[in-house]
Formats: C-alpha cells, sequence, structure tokens
C-alpha cells in the first residue's frame, strides 16, 4: 500500500526547540504530503513536495525527500505551543490517500 | 473564499439506523473525498469522487456508500449501522489538477451509535 509511517509515534519537545519527524513508505510515489491534525483547527494541509524535488521549505517548515531511500523528514524549527498536533505524511502515485498513524508532538510552554 | 463544510456536525443514532452525511466542497473543487477516523484505527480512506464519479475506494463494506451532485456536493450514507461506525467522518476536497493535489479537510461529521 501507499501508506506512510511516521516516526517518531510521540515527541515532546520545549518551546523553541526544533522537531524533526521522519516518514517511510515503500512504494513509488509522485509526491509527498504532510498534514497536521489538532483540535482547534482540524487536518491542515502544511506542504507537498514532488518527487523531483529534494527539499522545499515553507515558513518555519523545511520538508526533504530522498526517493533513493523512499522517506522524507518534516523539520519545524522554533516550535511554539501552537505546533502542539498530530502530523501526518502522506505519500501519493494515485488519487487514493492513505493515512499513517502519524506523530504525536507535544510543545511545552 | 469559504471553507469545506459538512453537515451535521454532530449525529447520534440507534443501530441498525441508516445515516447521511453532506458535504460542499471549495468553490471550484471537483473531487471529494471522504475519511473515516476513529481512535483504533485512525483515518481511513473511505472513497473519492470526482466529477460525479467514484474514481478511488478504500477497504470498506458495502453499507458505506457515497455519490456526488453535479455541484460537485457529495453525501455519504451509512446503511444498517453497527457500534463500530461511531467515527468522526471527514470530507476532504481539491482541485484535483493532474495526479498532484492537496485535499482541504472540512472540520468532520461526529456520528456516535448506540
Amino acid at each position: 500500500s501507499q501508506q506512510g509511517e511516521e516516526d517518531p509515534q510521540a515527541l515532546s519537545i520545549q518551546e523553541g526547540e526544533n522537531a524533526t519527524m521522519n516518514c517511510s513508505y515503500k512504494t513509488s510515489i509522485n509526491n509527498l504530503q504532510w498534514y497536521r491534525q489538532n483540535s482547534g483547527r482540524g487536518l491542515v494541509h502544511l506542504i507537498l513536495i514532488r518527487s523531483n524535488e529534494r527539499e522545499k521549505h515553507s515558513g518555519r517548515l523545511r520538508v526533504t525527500l530522498d526517493t533513493s531511500k523512499k522517506s522524507s523528514s518534516l523539520l519545524i524549527t522554533a516550535s511554539r505551543a501552537a505546533d502542539t498536533a498530530s502530523y501526518f505524511c502522506v505519500p501519493s502515485g494515485t488519487y487514493k490517500y492513505i493515512f499513517g498513524t502519524g506523530t504525536r508532538l507535544k510543545v511545552l510552554a | 473564499k469559504a471553507g469545506v463544510t459538512q453537515t451535521p456536525r454532530y449525529l447520534i443514532k440507534t443501530r441498525g439506523q441508516q445515516v447521511t452525511l453532506s458535504c460542499s466542497p471549495i468553490s471550484g473543487h471537483r473531487s471529494v473525498s471522504w475519511y473515516q477516523q476513529t481512535p483504533g484505527q485512525g483515518l481511513q480512506f473511505l472513497f473519492e469522487y470526482f466529477s460525479e464519479t467514484q474514481r478511488n475506494k478504500g477497504n470498506f463494506p458495502g453499507r458505506f456508500s457515497g455519490r456526488q451532485f453535479s455541484n460537485s456536493r457529495s453525501e455519504m450514507n451509512v446503511s444498517t449501522l453497527e457500534l463500530g461506525d461511531s467515527a468522526l467522518y471527514l470530507c476532504a476536497s481539491s482541485l484535483a489538477r493532474e495526479m498532484v493535489y492537496e485535499q482541504y479537510f472540512g472540520p468532520g461529521t461526529r456520528l456516535t451509535v448506540t
């Protein structure tokens, strides 16, 4: 299947620190997306990286993609309490989006 | 631009009944996908509709069905409800340009089956 597996399952950091989450997948893809879900704002698309891209930035987010290793990472710099959420990677090559169990990030004030 | 809207937001039903959930996508979006989220199984893909046609389907029993109308609004129906159908049902819409597109999620419908 095209499901991504996020690692670690849970992560606690202090406000201001950087948070890094990893994602591995098994099949070939044409893009990989990261989503965030928290109780306040629901499930939100964060960033999309295409298979021919290696790195992408959006504000405090930096995503890398290594298609040879079938892996991706999401870095959140200077974390804030509002970043507390579950983060999901969604590798995709079809119109079917499979979500994994996510990484639960807790940012402590 | 208005976001994805789902109605109702909360619903309580009894085992054996059926339920219909509604989703209005962002204006101009032609693809609507449905997901079920539970604490035990996480987020699971139900199906995706594009231009009134089901384009992809997850691994759910036939009790779960959906449809899309010409204005891209979509409905999802669950018949013969079971306790295990209690979940947050999320709808997502997208432009579906080529095969690379972001999904925009609605707030969900919280279904409780008693």
